[in-house]
């Protein structure tokens, strides 16, 4: 069974400092992995991550994937109170049974 | 705004009674899903339309019946719940199953009585 292990669980930084949220994974047939922020309902899709090393990058976000030890970051700069969120991974299979699997998710909370 | 619209944003109905959850894109999508996530949990798979045929059903008790009229609206009928079922129901789409990125609607949020 594809399996996806978020940490931290939840994460209280300062506004202004930068946090590192991680994802590990263990699934058959990896295909995709999937950053998305939920703030009080729909999750909000950040990033897709297909091959390893490469990064992306949306203004203060970036995230990279390591398709060899299985495992993603996401990055964010200089944080804001906007970023307060849940973080969510998910990782897609390419098994003749496309779906996503989600982790636990972080909760990052940004002080003033 | 998401382009993802569901109805009710909240609904809370007895165990006996029978309501529909309702989903909406004119994205052009090809598949549409429904979620289920309790608090503090990640989002849960429930259904799969692909083209508007039902191609996954994460062994859902029967009390919940999907319907895809057509290929832009996505229901969710629900009769006899129990109090754990009471969660917020996610519905998303993508340009076709497979393609990883996935645009939710705001979510229903159920109670059970």
């Amino acid at each position: 069974e594809d399996k996806v292990v978020q940490s931290p669980l939840s994460l209280v930084v300062h506004e202004g400092d930068t946090v590192t949220l991680n994802c590990s994974y263990e699934v058959t047939n990896f295909r995709s992995l999937l950053w998305y922020k939920q703030e009080k309902k729909a999750p909000t899709f950040l990033f897709m991550l297909t091959s390893s090393g490469i990064e992306k990058k949306s203004g203060r976000l970036s995230s990279i994937l390591d398709k060899k030890e299985l495992f993603s970051i996401l990055n964010i700069t200089a944080t804001q109170t906007g970023d307060s969120a849940v973080y969510l991974c998910a990782v897609e299979s390419n098994f003749g049974n496309e779906k996503l699997t989600f982790g636990t998710g972080t909760r990052l909370t940004i002080i003033p | 705004d998401t382009e993802v619209t569901q109805t009710p944003k909240h609904l809370v109905m007895g165990m006996t009674n029978k309501k529909s959850l309702k989903c909406e894109q004119h994205m052009g999508h090809r598949a549409m899903y429904w979620y289920k996530q309790k608090a503090k949990k990640p989002p849960e798979l429930m259904f799969v339309y692909s083209y508007e045929k039902l191609s996954i059903n994460e062994s859902v008790p029967s009390r919940f019946s999907p319907e895809c009229p057509n290929s832009s609206l996505l229901n969710l009928h629900l009769h006899a719940l129990q109090p754990e079922d009471s969660a917020l129901y996610l519905c998303a789409s993508s340009l076709n199953r497979g393609t990883g990125e996935l645009f939710f609607g705001e979510g229903s949020r159920l109670t059970v009585l």
